[in-house]
C-alpha cells in the first residue's frame, strides 16, 4: 500500500523563524492535501496540491509528483502556527480515501 | 462557507451502550468518510460513503457500521461500545469533480469516551 511519511516529527521553533515540513510518499497519487490540526483537534485544510507550487500568505506548497514528495514552507512563523501538519494522499480508485502521514508537530516560542 | 458540522464535540458512554455519531455537510458533496485519530497511531479510516445507501469499509471497520440515508448525513453507530474505541473521531466530505479527486474537508471531531 501507499505509504506516507513525514518529517520532521516534531520543531521547535523561535517566532520570527521559517521552516519547511516534507512529505514523502511511496506511488503515484492523484490527490495530496495538507492541514494543520488545531489544539481543538479540527484538522484545517491548508492546500490541495497533488503537484505543482501553491502559496497562501506566509504558507507555501510544493509537490513534485514524480519525485514523490512534498514541502510545505512556513515563513515568519507565528505562535499561532503551532499544532500538528499533517500530509494525505490518495489514489483516483480510491474512491478518494485520504492516506494520512503521521504529521509533524510544530511548536512556535514567542 | 464549507461546513461539516458533527453532533457533539465531547461525549462519555458506558461500555455496552449503543452509540451513535452524525455528520451533516452542506456542500452537496457525494463522498463522505469517517476516521478515527488515536496517539501514536495518526489517522485511521474507518468506512466511507460515495453514494446514498452505498458504503465501503475503510481500514478498521470491525466494530462499528455505518447508515446513509440521505445524501448530507453520514452517521457512524458503534453497536456495542468498548473502552478501545475511546477515541476522537472525524468525519469528511468530498465531490466526485475531478475524478474525486477533490478537496476532502473535515468536520470538528466529536471526543468520545468509553468508560
Amino acid at each position: 500500500g501507499i505509504q506516507v511519511e513525514q518529517s520532521p516529527p516534531d520543531l521547535i521553533l523561535q517566532e520570527g523563524a521559517n521552516s519547511t515540513l516534507r512529505c514523502n510518499f511511496s506511488d503515484s497519487v492523484n490527490n495530496l492535501q495538507w492541514f494543520h490540526q488545531n489544539p481543538w483537534g479540527q484538522l484545517i485544510n491548508l492546500f490541495y496540491i497533488p503537484s505543482g507550487t501553491k502559496q497562501n500568505g506566509r504558507l507555501s506548497a510544493t509537490t513534485v509528483a514524480t519525485e514523490r514528495y512534498s514541502l510545505l514552507y512556513i515563513s515568519s512563523s507565528q505562535t499561532t502556527d503551532s499544532g500538528v501538519y499533517f500530509c494525505a494522499v490518495a489514489y483516483y480508485n480510491q474512491g478518494g480515501k485520504l492516506i494520512f502521514g503521521q504529521g509533524t508537530e510544530l511548536s512556535v516560542k514567542p | 462557507d464549507v461546513k461539516v458540522t458533527q453532533s457533539s464535540r465531547y461525549l462519555v458512554k458506558r461500555t455496552g451502550e449503543k452509540v451513535f455519531l452524525e455528520c451533516v455537510q452542506d456542500m452537496d458533496h457525494e463522498n463522505m468518510f469517517w476516521y478515527r485519530q488515536d496517539p501514536g497511531l495518526g489517522l485511521r479510516l474507518i468506512y466511507f460513503s460515495y453514494d446514498v445507501k452505498m458504503k465501503e469499509k475503510g481500514d478498521i471497520p470491525e466494530g462499528y457500521s455505518v447508515s446513509r440515508e440521505k445524501k448530507e448525513r453520514f452517521s457512524l453507530i458503534l453497536e456495542s461500545a468498548s473502552t478501545n474505541q475511546t477515541s476522537m473521531y472525524l468525519c469528511a466530505s468530498s465531490s466526485v469533480r475531478r475524478g474525486g479527486r477533490d478537496t476532502q474537508y473535515f468536520g470538528p471531531g466529536t471526543r468520545l469516551t468509553v468508560l
